[in-house]
């Protein structure tokens, strides 16, 4: 089943406009991952939080996490036609301390930014 | 460095054959996972391993069999494909210094 449940499923906005995902998921955590997915493409890790993390920026990236509603959100500043594509968040499980990559993903947001 | 490849990019398989799908990473990465996407999906975790000779099963490992015999190569067997197992196929490592990976472009599965 999936661990990440995220809204909206679609997104569609203007150049520059903002653009905010959300992403819930049901177990403890070591960390949340975001990733980005081209059409047709492997997906590429774009931005990593820590279960003890509140925030965490990257360029024109902003991630939240709140261990307490678990739940994330993904904001795009200033947002390119270049940021068309699939966004996925990851949550990576707590097993004793140690993450052995056993990620388990949300079904993603579509984001269409029209230039 | 090539990163992660998978071969083939695509193939179309009858009901009942067997192939393997190839994995290989060039970064000495210890930690590698299979995952599958469908339509409208996430990706769900196939098999994933942390070492050579160390293998585990992941959400979905009913009709996969992998190993790993190398730090490089991982490959996933499907040993009698059938029409559930139409999907695309990635394949992931990351070292164990950190958490986030890498993915390959993907194999596009077809069972007719």
């Amino acid at each position: 089943s999936q661990q990440g449940e995220e809204d909206p499923q679609a997104l569609s906005i203007q150049e520059g406009e903002n653009a905010t995902m959300n992403c819930s998921y049901k177990t403890s955590i070591n960390n949340l991952q975001w990733y980005r997915q081209n059409s047709g493409r492997g997906l590429v890790h774009l931005i990593l939080i820590r279960s003890n993390e509140r925030e965490k920026h990257s360029g024109r990236l902003r991630v939240t996490l709140d261990t307490s509603k678990k739940s994330s959100s993904l904001l795009i500043t200033a947002s390119r036609a270049a940021d068309t594509a699939s966004y996925f968040c990851a949550t990576d499980p707590r097993a004793g301390g140690t993450s052995y990559g056993k990620l388990t993903f949300g079904q993603g947001t579509i984001l269409t930014v029209h230039p | 460095n090539a990163g992660v490849t998978q071969t083939p990019k695509f193939q179309v398989l009858k009901t009942g054959q067997s192939m393997t799908l190839q994995c290989a990473q060039d970064m000495n990465h210890e930690y590698m996972s299979w995952y599958r996407q469908d339509p409208g999906m996430g990706l769900r975790l196939i098999h994933y391993s942390v070492g050579a000779g160390i293998t585990d099963q992941g959400e979905v490992p009913n009709g996969y069999n992998v190993s790993r015999s190398t730090t490089e190569d991982f490959p996933l067997r499907l040993l009698s494909a059938a029409p559930s197992q139409t999907s695309v196929y990635f394949c992931a490592s990351r070292p164990t210094s950190r958490y986030e990976q890498y993915f390959g472009p993907g194999t596009r599965l077809t069972v007719t």
